[in-house]
């Protein structure tokens, strides 16, 4: 197992621009989830996918954030018209479903400052 | 509804002494717990879970923890604190459905 990654690591941008996040989980697992940091505190749900499909989403994912997960392999995250409130640290995680589903195993994450 | 509480944002300890993180949880369901570790602008490591069985629980680093149903808790502890020991540890909850609850962390910082 290669782990779960992440691209990219850090991201700056400016208010009102849009922004996507790649994330390839452990491969196999059939269960990725987004979660978001913010700094001093821990990690947040924002939503997971088994496979291809989407299943929950958190209050905290507003409608200019969207998450796919076209082929059930890796994953994206977009931020359209980004808000400095957007700042923070969005973290990527996968479980496999059959043996280990409540075992998450996380990615080093995407660092977002919004200007 | 299920939450984490974790007493103490900030712990120090002298290299070599006792490290110990508080963690009290509640959860309408019997969870399962989970001790992460994270160091500086990286993600988070698994040190630990408690599912069913064993209620003294071994991780990596030479970490355990143990889980006390009557008191809702899950401390984590160490023997004998390294430098590499600093980091920050995050307590979380999964109650058997999708999603991983944290509590707010806990920094250690580690005194030669």
């Amino acid at each position: 197992d290669t782990g779960v990654s992440q691209d990219p690591r850090h991201k700056i941008t400016k208010r009102g621009q849009n922004v996507t996040f790649r994330c390839d989980p452990i491969s196999e697992h059939n269960r990725l989830y987004w979660y978001r940091q913010t700094l001093g505190q821990g990690p947040e749900f924002l939503t997971y996918f088994q496979n291809e499909a989407q299943l929950e989403k958190s209050r905290l994912l507003s409608d200019r954030f969207s998450a796919e997960r076209p082929k059930g392999s890796f994953s994206t995250l977009e931020i359209q018209r980004t808000e400095q409130g957007d700042s923070a640290m969005y973290l990527c995680a996968s479980s496999h479903r059959d043996s280990d589903p409540e075992t998450q195993y996380f990615g080093p994450g995407t660092r977002l400052l919004v200007l | 509804a299920q939450s984490v509480t974790q007493l103490g944002s900030h712990v120090s300890v002298s290299e070599g002494a006792l490290v110990l993180l508080r963690c009290n949880y509640s959860s309408s369901v019997p969870p399962y717990l989970f001790w992460y570790v994270q160091y500086p602008n990286q993600g988070l490591q698994l040190l630990l879970k408690y599912t069913t069985g064993a209620t003294l629980v071994k991780g990596i680093n030479g970490f355990e923890a143990e889980f006390k149903k009557s008191e809702t808790s899950f401390h984590l502890t160490k023997p004998s604190a390294h430098m590499s020991d600093a980091a920050e540890y995050f307590c979380a909850v999964y109650p058997r459905d999708y999603k991983l609850s944290f509590g707010a962390g806990t920094t250690v910082t580690v005194r030669a």
